[in-house]
């Protein structure tokens, strides 16, 4: 039982390219949610599903993009890379609205 | 709107002492409130939460967080400090209508030997 997935742990982008951070659960979960974490800001989030097909944004959406197919996966989509999405992404899911949420490792994101 | 704000953004203490990280919350409705830890370069992993069952709640570690309504606090206690408890703490509150979670900016804890 693996929870919950991120790749990649690392990135380092140039500004302007795109790329697509992967996460994937295994827990069945119906929620799965994006965050954003800059250093003393604590976490932010940026878009959220509560099933396959359904998304919706969060507090800082712009400059990203998601998608639901499965109920497996919720990968993050930056199309434009800026220095200000520079910061480490947190994939998360739960089981409903009041379960605890589990956390992937994280994914390090440098856009230069 | 449900908020959070943690006071603190480091706290030192010696191994052996007590921990006491603090967190007030703010909600229009009975709060879920949860305290994660992060451990360098990790992701975040479950502390404890409150669900309204209890007011003292005990979670993994030898950490507990009592919730009072009256100061619409949730305080993170641990009654004596281990080297490993060396880690950043959140305290979090749930959204309701979403399920996500509103985080604190968080807590530095260092543990001096």
């Amino acid at each position: 039982n693996a929870g919950v997935t991120q790749t990649p742990k690392f990135r380092i982008l140039k500004i302007g390219q795109s790329m697509t951070l992967q996460c994937t659960q295994d827990m069945n979960h119906n929620y799965m949610y994006w965050y954003r974490q800059d250093p003393g800001m604590g976490l932010k989030l940026i878009y959220y599903s509560v099933g396959a097909g359904i998304t919706d944004k969060g507090e800082v959406p712009n400059g990203y993009n998601v998608s639901r197919s499965t109920t497996e996966d919720f990968p993050l989509r930056l199309e434009l890379a800026a220095p200000s999405q520079t910061s480490v992404y947190f994939c998360a899911s739960s089981r409903d609205r009041e379960a605890e949420a589990f956390f992937g490792q994280g994914t390090r994101l440098t856009v230069v | 709107a449900q908020s959070v704000t943690q006071l603190g953004s480091h706290v030192s203490v010696s191994e052996g002492a007590l921990v006491l990280l603090r967190c007030n919350y703010s909600s229009s409705v009975p709060p879920y409130l949860f305290w994660y830890v992060q451990y360098p370069n990790q992701g975040l992993q479950l502390l404890l939460k409150y669900t309204s069952a209890a007011t003292l709640v005990k979670g993994i570690n030898g950490f507990e967080a009592e919730f009072k309504k009256s100061e619409t606090s949730f305080h993170l206690t641990k009654p004596s400090a281990h080297m490993s408890d060396a880690a950043e703490y959140f305290c979090a509150v749930r959204r309701g209508s979403q399920g996500n979670l509103i985080f604190g900016k968080g807590t530095k804890l260092s543990v001096k030997p």
